[in-house]
Order: structure tokens, then sequence, then C-alpha cells
């Protein structure tokens, strides 16, 4: 079973620019967590969708926004671009809503100059 | 806020040695994970160890959790090359969100 996907993997963008990030769970997987990691914060908590719904979000400002498709698919967006939002992000899935194992995608390693 | 905090940062350890780290937390948890990960790469799902249980072993990998001293310890033995990597606690709250630790780094020497 293919493992999850997050496109793309490698991002530079310019200050205010706004970018959209991609990922793809394991099939059968229906929910999908959202993680930043920076050396400075860590690894820190974005947001979880479950059936196209948000179901929970960590403290992050408006700025970051995500999505869910009907085949479980997940975006996240983040406007309006931060020299500190420079960082890995990185796609979960879990078979359920509420469900503690998460397997993690590979990142997505976005430089903001 | 980072919910766990793992010690050492970092170390260093001979292949074939065994290394533990430890992890602290704050708050009561519903169960506490370990993850590894490799050089900024994706997280690897360990071992996940239950509120109501003591100790949990997978292959080389022994977890120990106590919860009256709120901790909880990650034991690689017979280490090799491959166990190179960062290593991350994390607690989930009754919220489900995961909150992980600063991690540990480690180096195995060949």
């Amino acid at each position: 079973k293919a493992g999850v996907t997050q496109t793309p993997r490698y991002l530079i963008k310019t200050r205010g620019q706004q970018v959209t990030l991609s990922c793809s769970p394991i099939s059968g997987h229906r929910s999908v967590s959202w993680y930043q990691q920076t050396p400075g914060q860590g690894l820190q908590f974005l947001f979880e969708y479950f059936s196209e719904t948000q179901r929970n979000k960590g403290n992050f400002p408006g700025r970051f926004s995500g999505r869910q498709f009907s085949n479980s698919r997940s975006e996240m967006n983040v406007s309006t671009l931060e020299l500190g939002d420079s960082a890995l992000y990185l796609c979960a899935s879990s078979l359920q809503w509420r469900d503690y194992e998460q397997y993690f995608g590979p990142g997505t390693r976005l430089t903001v100059t | 806020s980072q919910q766990g905090e793992e010690d050492p940062q970092a170390l260093s350890i001979q292949e074939g040695e065994n290394a533990t780290m430890n992890c602290s937390y704050k708050t009561s948890i519903n169960n506490l994970q370990w993850y590894r990960q490799n050089s900024g790469r994706g997280l690897v799902h360990l071992i996940l160890i239950r509120s109501n249980e003591r100790e949990k072993h997978s292959g080389r990998l022994r977890v120990t959790l106590d919860t009256s001293k709120k901790s909880s310890s990650l034991l690689i033995t017979a280490s090799r090359a491959a166990d190179t990597a960062s290593y991350f606690c994390a607690t989930a709250l009754n919220d489900y969100k995961l909150s992980f630790g600063a991690g540990t780094t480690v180096t195995v020497r060949a």
C-alpha cells in the first residue's frame, strides 16, 4: 500500500506570496492532519480534517487554512507569506477521526525569501 | 507550546551499544507515542503506549511509561548505523491533537 504523498517536496516563495501544499493520504485513510516543523518551535499541530470538515485546529493565524476533498486528499494554503513561515510542512493520515496512530508523509520544505 | 520534553538533546554512541532517551510531559495523557525522523524527512511511528500500560516492546525497542512521574523512556538495544535519527515523543490529550517534544538526536558511530 502506498504511503502518504506530499507535493511538491521543495518550494521557494517570496514574502507576500501565497502557497498551496498538497497531501494524498494512505488509501482508505479518511483523516488528514498537518504539522509545521521549524528548528525554533519544533513540531506544531496546524489542523485536522475528516469528512471534508476541519475537526481540530492549532494556534496558527488565519493566514493558514486548509481543506479536504471527497477523496480524502487535502491541501493547505498559506497566504501573505512571512519569512517565519519557512519550515517543513508534514502531513499525516489516519484511518478515522480521533485515531491516535498517524502515518506521516515526507514533508514539503518551504523556504520564504 | 510543547507538552513533551526529551532528554538528552543529543546522544552519540558506538554501534552495538544501547541508547536510552527520556521524555517528560506536563499534563495527564491518554497515550504517548515515539516517532523517528531521518534527516529532516517524514516521521515514522515507532510505538504507542497507553496510559494504563507500563512497558511495551517492539523488536529492539523498549518503551516504559511512568504516569506518576509523567515520564517515558525509549531504549534502543544493539544500535545500528541505521538508527541514526532524531527521536520524538508525542503525547495525546483528550482533544486527540499530538503534541511533540523537541527531540533527541541520536548518532550511531561505526
